[in-house]
């Protein structure tokens, strides 16, 4: 059973214009988002987090929106620049104890100049 | 910066053969994790470790094991590698403590059994 869900394998933008990557997940335990970046034959980096206690986290180009009531979160990249160009991970977790994060499948993002 | 380094970038295995991966990180992190990539199937996770001589399995342990001796090094070990083994795997660690630490991965070690 997946527990966080990125519906859409892959997403093409132009190059300037925000791209919206999605994640839902269906485990309500889950207090605590993150997303990783991921080039081919490099190890995913980490990008962007929030908290399930805000509805909101702002960190340069990148946003991430949660809300929480219909258990979905958005990664907003405002400019996008052919740079971005990857694929996007978003994965969930339990703020408490020795919990692991759970990832959804991913999204190749494709910005073109 | 935290470097977590994978031993090799590339392996080729025939089924059958014991197979060990070597991960190890220098931020004197407690968590240390295996994970494998698949097209289509995102990261899943193998193992994971929070102490020394400490493991825990993943989703898919199965046909893997794990060895941590010593606080830096995490190994993966394909007892028997098969086929549905070849893929990209992936050691990360993280600071002790809560789940919202992020994950710090390797550049991961793509193995094809043969």
């Amino acid at each position: 059973d997946q527990q966080v869900k990125q519906n859409s394998p892959s997403l093409s933008v132009q190059e300037g214009r925000i791209s919206i990557l999605n994640c839902d997940y269906t485990n309500s335990m889950f207090d605590y988002f993150l997303w990783y970046k991921k080039y081919p034959a490099e190890g995913p980096t980490f990008l962007i987090s929030i908290s399930s206690i805000k509805d909101k986290n702002e960190d340069g180009r990148f946003t991430v929106f949660l809300n929480k009531s219909a258990k979905h979160l958005s990664l907003h990249i405002v400019p996008s620049q052919p740079g971005d160009s990857a694929v996007y991970f978003c994965a969930a977790t339990m703020n408490s104890g020795y919990s692991t994060l759970t990832f959804g499948k991913g999204t190749m993002l494709l910005v073109s100049p | 910066d935290v470097k977590v380094t994978q031993s090799s970038r590339y392996l080729v295995k025939r089924t059958g053969e014991k197979v060990f991966l070597e991960c190890v990180q220098d931020m004197d992190h407690e968590n240390m994790f295996w994970y494998r990539q698949d097209p289509g199937l995102g990261l899943r996770l193998i193992y994971f470790s929070y102490d020394v001589k400490m493991k825990e399995k993943g989703d898919i342990p199965e046909g893997y094991s794990v060895s941590r001796e010593k606080k830096e090094r995490f190994s993966l070990i394909l007892e028997s590698a098969s086929t549905n083994q070849t893929s990209m795997y992936l050691c990360a660690s993280s600071a002790p403590g809560q789940g919202n630490s992020p994950l710090h991965f390797g550049n991961g070690t793509r193995l094809t059994v043969t």
